[in-house]
């Protein structure tokens, strides 16, 4: 059974830094891209960053490019996602979602699994 | 960046209706598109890939149909599990780009 489970949400203040981590399992993680899908209160879903199998190709959304950065540990089956100059918009519910082909690009392939979420509240 | 516009917003409408919601890309994406369902205080749940193939486990009332860049979700027959907010999202390029979401309500 795939699962994936958030971890390192919080309540942070504007300008500082979180890591967030989803381990997996039920798969062979390093055969699927991933992704970071984030959503604001009462929002809808905004796709955050997504990295290939390999962990050798990221990519993000224009709104946290320079900020956020996307990263796995095959050996551990983990995926990160750090998070620095955080601001009030940046506050969501972040989820990790896995990649339904294997060995494709972030793209073509859509989002089978999806973890529960973790809560990322950047407030003073 | 493809742009992806999703309607309605919001519907009500009643147990056994047909709802049909839409998104339409603003260049063609070929089938690179999937349909979401999602309840309150829940992740998305995935009802449709590649535009129209049925997700297993996903009752046969959800069609998807479309590509290019008009793109449809289809529930006949709307039962009370199925209120809920849905979404479609684009795989096509970067950035993956979902729908605004229409969030179907009870009648």
């Amino acid at each position: 059974e795939v699962q994936l489970l958030e971890s390192g949400g919080g309540l942070v203040q504007p300008g500082g830094s979180l890591r967030l981590s989803c381990g997996a399992s039920g798969f062979t993680f390093n055969t699927y891209a991933m992704s970071w899908v984030r959503q604001a209160p009462g929002k809808g879903l905004e796709w955050v960053s997504g990295i290939s199998g390999s962990g050798g190709n990221t990519y993000y959304a224009d709104s946290v490019k320079g900020r956020f950065t996307i990263s796995r540990d095959n050996s551990k089956n983990t995926l990160y996602l750090q998070m620095n100059s955080l601001r009030a918009e940046d506050t969501a519910v972040y989820y990790c979602a896995k990649g339904s082909r294997p060995a494709r690009p972030v793209i073509r392939s859509d989002f089978d699994y999806w973890g529960q979420g973790t809560l990322v509240t950047v407030s003073s | 960046d493809i742009q992806m516009t999703q309607s309605p917003s919001s519907l009500s409408a009643s147990v056994g209706d047909r709802v049909t919601i839409t998104c339409r890309a603003s260049q063609g994406i070929g089938n690179d598109l999937g349909w979401y369902q999602q309840k309150p205080g829940k992740a998305p749940k995935r009802l449709i890939y590649a535009a129209s193939s049925l997700q297993s486990g996903v009752p046969s009332r959800f069609s998807g149909s479309g590509s290019g860049t008009e793109f449809t979700l289809t529930i006949t027959s709307l039962q009370p599990e199925d209120f809920a907010t849905y979404y479609c999202l684009l795989h096509n390029s970067y950035p993956l780009t979902f729908g605004g979401g229409t969030k179907v309500e009870i009648k």
